[in-house]
């Protein structure tokens, strides 16, 4: 079975710029996690989708937004992008919201 | 506030040796239990889940579980360099939450 997979895998935007990320989970799997992660803060959770519904969000400002079509594939967009936004952008998927996850390689934003 | 914490690192072994990671959570509903291996600059890779008291072999991993003292840990048997990474615990407190983790512990492997 293919993996999680994420594009773009490197961006660079300037502040003030929007930027869409995409993400396709393994074949079969119906939730979609996104997760930032810088060095100093960790692994934090953005939001999840399941059937196209988001069912938990974290605890990000309004500028972060996702979405999930049909077929499972998910999105995520950033809006007015701030230097702070600069991190590593992971997408992961599950076979439902109570199993494991498995994560893509990730984005990697730099925003100067 | 839901948390996970893992204890402080970084965590040094010599090769060969046991590697023991361990991590306590604060939601006594917690059903899913995840350790991931995350390599510098890639991805989180899942190494082990349990969902039941007791303990879960698979190769060198071992994954314990005590809901009683809301503790999971992960023992590496024979370490090899290779394990050298940072470990994530990954908690989940059932169908309609999420999975929180904690900030991970870097493991160093001595040859």
């Amino acid at each position: 079975k293919a993996g999680v997979t994420q594009t773009p895998r490197y961006l660079i935007k300037t502040r003030g710029q929007q930027v869409t990320l995409s993400c396709s989970p393994i074949s079969g799997h119906r939730s979609v996690s996104w997760y930032q992660q810088t060095p100093g803060q960790g692994l934090q959770f953005l939001f999840e989708y399941f059937s196209e519904t988001q069912r938990n969000k974290g605890n990000f400002p309004g500028r972060f937004s996702g979405r999930q079509f049909s077929n499972s594939r998910s999105e995520m967009n950033v809006s007015t992008l701030e230097l702070g936004d600069s991190a590593l952008y992971l997408c992961a998927s599950s076979p439902g919201r109570e199993y494991e996850q498995y994560f893509g390689p990730g984005t990697r934003l730099t925003v100067t | 506030q839901k948390e996970v914490e893992q204890n402080s690192g970084p965590l040094s072994v010599p090769e060969g040796a046991i590697a023991s990671l361990n991590c306590t959570y604060s939601d006594r509903g917690s059903q899913s239990f995840f350790w991931y291996r995350q390599y510098s600059g890639k991805s989180p890779e899942l190494i082990m889940f349990i969902y039941s008291n007791g303990d879960k072999e698979d190769g060198r991993f071992t994954a314990q579980l005590n809901k009683a003292s809301q503790y999971v840990s992960l023992l590496i048997r024979d370490s090899q360099p290779s394990d050298s990474a940072t470990y994530l615990c990954a908690v989940n407190a059932g169908a309609n939450s999420k999975l929180t983790f904690g900030k991970g512990i870097t493991l160093s492997v001595r040859p």
